[in-house]
């Protein structure tokens, strides 16, 4: 079983849509999570951290749910600009940073 | 503002030749990272440094090498280059464990 798995898309939603990617992670040791952009032949950057208590900033939104050992990312108002990959990033082991293999998405005008 | 620089952005080897793929952090981060990334996948951690003099194994190590003499370089080496070792190379550091900083990227391809 992979350790952080996510469905790879795409997700091809119109603009001004609300979309929503999963991510779960197999090792409930993990202590902390991320959410990382990567535009097309570009390198990851980060997005955003996710808190248990959930955290939001500006239109995107990140759950964590350690039962379910469950992420989500929740984008609000699409933009053709939020066209990207998406990396669900489990932290694990002191400085041990797992990647999923990335959610594409694809914002239509 | 340079934070994690990799050489060279685009590289063609031949098969069975070697190279060094050159990766500087000016942040003072202790940890550095090296991860590929084929077309359409996920990364794979290569390498990893806790620090100068200390190097581990990643999930996909096969054919490469590296070495940490100082806080600042990682550089990668691959030696006897394969086509299987085409592709997108990311160097990357951390110091808080919260940023993974990544650089630019480096595009390998082997024919």
């Amino acid at each position: 079983r992979k350790e952080v798995e996510q469905d790879p898309g795409p997700f091809n939603v119109p603009e001004g849509a609300t979309v929503a990617f999963n991510c779960t992670y197999s090792n409930s040791a993990s202590q902390s999570f991320f959410w990382y952009r990567q535009d097309c032949r570009k390198e990851p950057k980060l997005l955003m951290s996710v808190y248990s208590s959930g955290n939001e900033d500006g239109r995107f939104t990140a759950q964590l749910n350690r039962a379910s050992q469950y992420i989500s990312l929740l984008i609000r108002d699409s933009k053709l600009s939020d066209s990207a990959t998406y990396l669900c990033v489990a932290l694990w082991g002191g400085q041990n940073f797992v990647f999923g293999p990335g959610t594409r998405l694809s914002v239509l005008p | 503002n340079a934070g994690v620089t990799q050489t060279p952005k685009f590289r063609i080897l031949k098969i069975g030749q070697s190279m060094t793929l050159q990766c500087a952090q000016d942040m003072n981060h202790n940890y550095m990272y090296w991860y590929r990334q084929d077309p359409g996948m996920g990364l794979k951690l290569i390498y990893y440094s806790v620090g100068a003099g200390i190097t581990d194994k990643g999930e996909v190590p096969n054919g490469y090498n590296v070495s940490r003499s100082t806080t600042e370089d990682f550089p990668l080496r691959l030696e006897l280059a394969a086509p299987s070792q085409t592709s997108v190379y990311f160097c990357a550091s951390t110091g808080d464990g919260n940023t993974i900083y990544f650089g630019e990227g480096s595009w390998l391809t082997v024919v």
